[in-house]
């Protein structure tokens, strides 16, 4: 049963620190997202790799957020320094997107993994 | 902008009191219109997409149709297992990233 993978599933830490969150992609998937969600905005996109290089970063706040892809089987994102106002949960999600955006309908369909909730105090 | 807005917010049903939940959606080009159910504590979890105005699925208790402004998800005779937040996304064209709208949180009760 393939399934996106994310450590840790919970994180708490003070103000200032440094945050890293993983993700395992299912196998065979070349397009990595990452999304955060909380009660006042929901789910937002903070940004996309496809073969793991990076396409779509906009929704990220720069200063303090970066996101790698060091191969193809893990997706990283960090935080430093952390803020209060980061804590969300954040979701990893993969797809397989054969082709690109002219790959046949019912290709892109983005496989979410169990989130990391994230509480800076 | 893509925009998504999804009605009501929430929704408590009786089992077996059949209902629709409504996304109308604003989108440069409409690539696909996802369906997804999320439980507490979990992930989003995919349930449908639909391409094309008048395109209809079906999973289980649960159809899903689009127009072309808006989507509707029927659910027929619901049991308590269906309890859940039902997220609406899009995809627009020559994106590949979806944009959500905040969910209708279903509550059935036996």
């Amino acid at each position: 049963d393939a399934r996106v993978t994310q450590t840790p599933r919970d994180k708490v830490t003070e103000m200032g620190q440094e945050v890293t969150m993983r993700c395992q992609p299912i196998l065979g998937h070349n397009t990595v997202f990452w999304y955060r969600q909380t009660m006042m905005q929901g789910l937002e996109l903070l940004a996309y790799f496809r073969n793991r290089a990076p396409l779509d970063d906009s929704g990220m706040p720069k200063d303090r957020f970066s996101a790698e892809m060091p191969d193809a089987t893990l997706a990283t994102l960090k935080i430093q320094p952390s803020e209060p106002r980061d804590s969300a949960v954040y979701f990893c999600a993969s797809g397989l997107f054969p082709g690109g955006l002219a790959g046949p309908r019912g290709t892109d369909t983005q496989y979410f993994g169990p989130g990391t909730r994230l509480t800076v105090l | 902008e893509d925009q998504v807005t999804q009605s009501p917010e929430a929704l408590r049903l009786q089992e077996g009191e059949s209902s629709s939940l409504n996304c109308s959606y604003t989108v440069s080009g409409l690539r696909g219109l996802f369906w997804y159910r999320q439980d507490p504590g979990k992930g989003p979890e995919f349930l449908f997409t639909l391409y094309s105005a008048g395109e209809e699925k079906e999973k289980e208790r649960l159809k899903a149709t689009l127009t072309k402004k808006e989507s509707f998800l029927h659910i027929t005779a619901p049991k308590p297992e269906d309890s859940a937040t039902y997220l609406c996304a899009v995809q627009a064209a020559g994106r590949r990233a979806l944009t959500f709208g905040s969910g209708t949180r279903l509550q059935v009760q036996p």
